[in-house]
């Protein structure tokens, strides 16, 4: 089975903190993604990556950057965290047009 | 632009009932996917509907896709209290292939 794995399930940070959010899937994946989910709004696309030190930005990029040094792993970095990014926040891999498979997520508060 | 509507956004049914929650999207695409979420919880892979045509039936939930009509169904047979939780349909967008979400189905199955 696919198992895509998030660093934290809860995370409370201040506001201006930098976060750091993981993720690390284990199927040799290519395609990583990171969403945020809020109610009404449903998942929104922050930022995906096809490849090993390639990211391009989704729908809502701003406000956050991302990572992949490695195949596995893909971060999603908030530089400076604010209250409008309290969100949950949710990882995915997939290979080629395949389903996404997702992460358990992280549910963060910026206070 | 492509968007993706769900309707409805809320259903409440009776056990033993039938029912169906519909996914219309704005764009040509050949691509729909169908995904739960239980409260608290991750996205879960449903259904991949990949042909204009496609049927798939796993237990009491079958999911179909008609590519002329940008429409996709979700049909519910004698629901159960199971099958509680929200239903998202998601859409392949573009040559790279990320999914817009419809915004989701919450269902409620009461005895």
């Amino acid at each position: 089975d696919v198992k895509v794995t998030q660093s934290s399930r809860y995370l409370v940070k201040r506001t201006g903190e930098k976060v750091f959010l993981e993720c690390v899937q284990d199927m040799d994946h290519e395609n990583m993604f990171w969403y945020r989910q809020d109610p009404g709004l449903g998942l929104r696309l922050i930022y995906f990556s096809y490849d090993v030190k390639m990211k391009e930005k989704g729908d809502i990029p701003e406000g956050y950057s991302v990572s992949r040094e490695k195949k596995e792993r893909f971060s999603l970095i908030l530089e400076s965290a604010s209250t409008n990014q309290t969100s949950m926040y949710l990882c995915a891999s997939r290979w080629g047009q395949e389903t996404q498979y997702f992460g358990p997520g992280t549910r963060l508060l910026v206070l | 632009e492509l968007k993706v509507e769900q309707n409805p956004l809320f259903l409440s049914m009776q056990e033993g009932k039938n029912y169906t929650i519909y996914c219309n999207y704005s764009t040509t695409s050949d691509r729909l996917y169908w995904y739960r979420q239980d409260p608290g919880k991750s996205l879960e892979s449903l259904f991949v509907l990949l042909s204009n045509g496609a049927v798939k039936q796993e237990g009491r939930l079958m999911a179909s896709l008609d590519t002329k009509a940008r429409l996709s169904t979700l049909h519910i047979t004698a629901a159960v209290h199971d099958l509680s939780a929200t239903y998202f349909c998601a859409v392949g967008r573009g040559s790279q292939g990320n999914l817009i979400f419809g915004k989701g189905t919450k269902l409620s199955v009461k005895p």
